[in-house]
């Protein structure tokens, strides 16, 4: 089983800033990664597909890199409303696998 | 726009099955070009991939709940059902299903339901 580690697990950013959460693989997952956004008591969303494509409708701000092993979720000139759980999925290796996820707070 | 709705009892008695349902608005579970599964979030830990399949396909499961875990589908409702058996403190979690497009991997998910809150509990 592939193992995602992500970090930060808990983040506190101000509204501007750039903000990069990191999702390390256990093994070679090329790029086979995803993001997602959760806010409380709604469904997650995704926002990044296949490492680097952002899902139309996210707003550009939003962006996805890395490959192999090492993948980052970058926020650039982060705002209020993206105050969220964000976590990331490998669907390369069975079973798919899930990274523990990072809570981001806007000050 | 698609929908997924999870629905089923929020408790659940110790050694008893847990039953779940997801009605799916939007789209039909019967195209084959997507699959249909289930998540889930215990308390404090990573989200975990429970199961899933896809229209006229034999359902995957992860291997280790595979012993205790049913997923079945209702194309008349278009809907889709979890049943995991044998349930302890440990499965109390939120249970998530989304949909994932039939392409290259396993189960990158594109929509998913806003989850439901099951306990175990006596």
């Amino acid at each position: 089983e592939t193992t995602l580690t992500q970090s930060p697990a808990f983040m506190s950013a101000t509204p501007g800033d750039k903000v990069n959460i990191s999702c390390k693989a256990s093994q070679d997952i090329d790029d086979d990664m995803n993001w997602y956004q959760q806010k409380p008591g709604e469904a997650a969303i995704s926002i990044i597909q296949e490492t680097t494509s952002l899902v139309p409708g996210i707003p550009p701000r939003f962006s996805g890199s890395g490959y192999g092993t090492d993948f980052t979720l970058t926020i650039n000139n982060i705002e209020s409303e993206d105050a969220a759980y964000y976590f990331c999925l490998q669907y390369d290796n069975f079973p798919p696998t899930f990274g523990g996820g990072t809570k981001v707070e806007i000050k | 726009q698609l929908q997924l709705q999870e629905s089923g009892p929020g408790l659940v008695k110790p050694s008893e099955t847990l039953s779940l349902t997801c009605t799916v608005s939007g789209g039909s579970i019967s195209f084959t070009s997507y699959y249909w599964g289930w998540i889930r979030h215990p308390p404090g830990k990573e989200l975990e991939w429970i199961g899933g399949f896809k229209y006229g396909g034999s359902p995957y499961y992860h291997p280790s709940l595979k012993s205790r875990v049913t997923i079945s589908l209702d194309t008349s409702k278009n809907q889709f059902s979890l049943r995991l058996s044998s349930v302890t403190a440990a499965d109390t979690a939120a249970y998530y299903c989304a949909r994932a497009p039939n392409k290259s991997g396993w189960f990158p998910f594109d929509y998913w339901g806003q989850g439901t809150l099951v306990t175990v509990s006596s």
